[in-house]
């Protein structure tokens, strides 16, 4: 089974600066897909941005990027110009490209509350 | 429009009771998913089900069960509910087959509070 892992429980940036938030992943599979979403205090789950894992190009959406390393199984979020309303808790996410073995949905990682300061 | 939407949005019930959550998404899509986020944040995929097949995680009990009524719909049914059933549910939706990278949609949640 595929494991996601959030080190980071808690990170705090200063609105305008950039912040990284890491993700490490473990699986035996060699194609399958990755995610970040956000949750503000709404509750919602909001995509951020994804990546598929035999495209070595790193994807963007605007000031989030990501930083895709396939053999270190490493998918770290970065944030840039970082806003108030950033702030949320980050989920980083995998899904296999094939069902089976249990559930076929996303395996979520614990996630990272993101603090930002005025 | 609402792409997932789920009804109540706040459940406050007894332990014992039997309760239900619904699910429904005008996205056309053709699979549907329950999660569960647990106090501390962490979110399990609890179903995941299509007209076609149903995938219970194996750590879901029995007194869980979703129900489809049509592919726009899976609503989640709970039996003699438990303290440990307090939990936000979400359900969500995406597209099956080649579209596993399509992101999934999701509702805003349901938060369920058992006294």
């Amino acid at each position: 089974a595929q494991t996601v892992t959030q080190s980071q429980p808690e990170m705090s940036v200063q609105e305008a600066e950039t912040v990284t938030l890491s993700c490490t992943y473990d699986t035996s599979e060699s194609d399958y897909y990755l995610f970040w979403y956000k949750q503000p205090p709404s509750r919602q789950m909001i995509l951020v941005i994804r990546q598929e894992a035999y495209k070595q190009q790193n994807a963007t959406e605007n000031r989030f990027s990501v930083n895709f390393q396939k053999a270190a199984k490493s998918f770290s979020l970065k944030i840039s110009d970082s806003q108030l309303g950033d702030a949320a808790m980050y989920f980083c996410a995998y899904r296999s490209p094939h069902s089976g073995g249990g559930a076929d949905g996303l395996t979520f990682g614990k996630g990272t509350h993101l603090i930002i300061q005025p | 429009d609402t792409a997932v939407s789920q009804t109540p949005k706040y459940l406050v019930t007894q332990m014992g009771n039997d309760k239900s959550i619904k699910c429904e998404q005008n996205l056309g899509h053709d699979t549907m998913y329950w999660y569960k986020q647990d106090s501390k944040k962490f979110l399990k995929i609890m179903f995941s089900y299509n007209n076609k097949e149903l995938i219970i995680n194996e750590t879901v009990p029995n007194r869980f069960s979703p129900k489809s009524p049509d592919k726009a719909h899976l609503n989640l049914h709970i039996n003699s509910l438990e303290l440990g059933d307090s939990a936000v549910y979400f359900c969500a939706s995406s597209p099956s087959g080649q579209g596993v990278y399509q992101p999934q949609h999701f509702g805003d949640g349901t938060r369920l509070s058992i006294l």
